[in-house]
């Protein structure tokens, strides 16, 4: 099992520009999930999504979408970026069966950079 | 909405020496709590979870937590630091919603261990 997989590792961006930032998992996990860490801040829910066709918004939505067309992908997309969204991007995923208690396991992260 | 403190930023502990890093949380339900260790550049790992049961959990790596309602915290100690804890840790509350999961991070606790 890969687990969780994220690309790019990094990214630069310029102000404007959109990308799609790509994560995959292999254990059918249900829930999917994007993170941004900044520093000084922790890790803020972006987007999750509890199944294929099933997505719904975390604390800091404004400036990403997301769609779910399949149980392994869950793709992140700026769609025009700014500064502000210099950040470092995790993805993760967990099970649903058994229920809300389940480990989320975490990607190693896609570090953005917006010039 | 539930929320996470965890009151150090940065902690400093000689090697051998126990450890305690705090975490209180603010939910209106049971919660479920978790802690995450991110060693530099890496994705998050989890130590341990809590929602019922004994207060005192033991997780990977040596580490335990317990959970004290009363208190609304739920710290994480372990006994002997080794060089390799040095990472950021992060203590977690999850709300559920129907059978999944949504984490809140506390701000995180960069330890340091001192030869």
């Amino acid at each position: 099992n890969a687990g969780v997989t994220q690309t790019p590792k990094f990214q630069v961006l310029k102000t404007g520009q959109s990308m799609t930032l790509q994560c995959a998992q292999d254990m059918n996990h249900e829930y999917m999930s994007w993170y941004r860490q900044d520093p000084g801040m922790g890790l803020r829910l972006i987007h999750y999504s509890v199944g294929a066709g099933i997505t719904d918004q975390g604390e800091v939505p404004n400036g990403y979408n997301v769609s779910r067309s399949t149980t392994e992908d869950f793709p992140l997309r700026l769609l025009s970026a700014a500064p502000s969204q210099t950040s470092v991007y995790f993805c993760a995923s967990s099970s649903l069966s058994g229920g809300a208690y389940n480990e989320q396991f975490f990607g190693p992260g896609t570090r953005l950079t917006v010039l | 909405a539930q929320s996470v403190t965890q009151p150090d930023i940065h902690i400093t502990v000689s090697e051998g020496a126990s450890l305690e890093l705090r975490c209180n949380y603010s939910y209106g339900a049971t919660p479920y709590l978790f802690w995450y260790v991110q060693s530099p550049g890496q994705g998050l790992q989890l130590l341990l979870k809590y929602f019922s049961g004994d207060t005192l959990v033991q997780g990977i790596k040596g580490f335990e937590a317990e959970f004290k309602r009363s208190q609304s915290s739920f710290n994480l100690r372990k006994p002997s630091v080794h060089w390799s804890d040095a990472a950021e840790y992060f203590c977690a509350v999850g709300a559920s919603n129907s059978g999944y999961s949504t984490l809140t991070f506390g701000k995180g606790t960069m330890l340091l261990v001192s030869p």
